[in-house]
C-alpha cells in the first residue's frame, strides 16, 4: 500500500512561530503537493514540486514555502505563522498526470 | 464561477437509500477522481476515471466527457458510507500535473 505520512495530526502554534510541516510518501511518486483545507474554500493547492529541489507556487503561496531535499519528503514552511494559517493541511503525492493521488491523514494546525 | 461544482452541498438519506451525488466541471480534463474524507480528515481514492463507468463495491462512477459531468451512486447505502465526498480533475493540458478540486458533498446516512 501506497503510505503518505504527516508528522502531524494536530498542532497548536503561536503567532509569529515559525512552523514544519513533514510529508513523506513510500513509493518514490515524482509528484508532492501541499494543500489546504477550509470550510466552503475546499481544498487549495499552496506548492507542488515534480523533483527533488524543484518546486512550483500553487494558488495561495503567500505566506509559505517548501523544501524537497530528498524525494520522498516535502516540507511545508510557515515562516511567520498567522492566525489566518489556522486549517487543515494535506499533503498529496502522485507518480505522473494521469495516475492516482494518494493523500496523508491531514495536519489540523491552529494558530493562536 | 469555480471550474468544479458540486451537487448537492449536503445529502441527508436513510439508511438502504441510493444516493447520487453529482460534478460539473468547465476545464477540459485528462482524468477525474472521486475522493473521500471521513471526519478523521484523511482523504482516500475512491476512483480515478477518463471515460465510461468503474464500479467498485456499491461504489459506481459514471463521467461523461462531452457533457462534462461526473457522477458518484452508492448502493444500498449505509451510516459508515457518511463522509464528505469530493470530486477532483486533473486538467488536460500538457504538463498540468495540479488536480482542481470542487467543494464537496457532505453525506449523512441515517440508521
Amino acid at each position: 500500500d501506497v503510505k503518505v505520512t504527516q508528522s502531524s495530526r494536530y498542532l497548536v502554534k503561536r503567532t509569529g512561530e515559525k512552523v514544519f510541516l513533514e510529508c513523506v510518501q513510500d513509493m518514490d511518486h515524482e509528484n508532492m503537493f501541499w494543500y489546504r483545507q477550509d470550510p466552503g474554500l475546499g481544498l487549495r493547492l499552496i506548492y507542488f514540486s515534480y523533483d527533488v529541489k524543484m518546486k512550483e507556487k500553487g494558488d495561495i503561496p503567500e505566506g509559505y514555502s517548501v523544501s524537497r531535499e530528498k524525494k520522498e519528503r516535502f516540507s511545508l514552511i510557515l515562516e511567520s505563522a498567522s492566525t489566518n494559517q489556522t486549517s487543515m493541511y494535506l499533503c498529496a503525492s502522485r507518480d505522473g498526470a494521469d495516475t492516482e493521488a494518494f493523500f496523508g491523514q491531514g495536519t489540523r494546525l491552529t494558530v493562536v | 464561477k469555480n471550474e468544479v461544482e458540486q451537487s448537492p452541498q449536503n445529502l441527508t438519506a436513510q439508511e438502504g437509500e441510493f444516493i447520487t451525488i453529482n460534478c460539473s466541471y468547465s476545464v477540459g480534463i485528462s482524468a477525474l477522481h472521486w475522493l473521500q474524507q471521513h471526519p478523521g480528515g484523511g482523504i482516500v481514492s475512491l476512483f480515478m476515471l477518463s471515460s465510461g463507468k468503474k464500479k467498485h463495491g456499491r461504489l459506481i462512477a459514471t463521467i461523461n466527457i462531452q457533457e462534462k459531468h461526473s457522477s458518484l451512486h452508492i448502493t444500498a447505502s449505509h451510516p459508515r458510507d457518511s463522509a464528505v465526498y469530493i470530486c477532483a480533475v486533473i486538467g488536460s493540458n500538457f504538463g498540468n500535473e495540479k488536480l482542481t478540486f470542487g467543494t464537496g458533498t457532505r453525506l449523512t446516512i441515517i440508521p
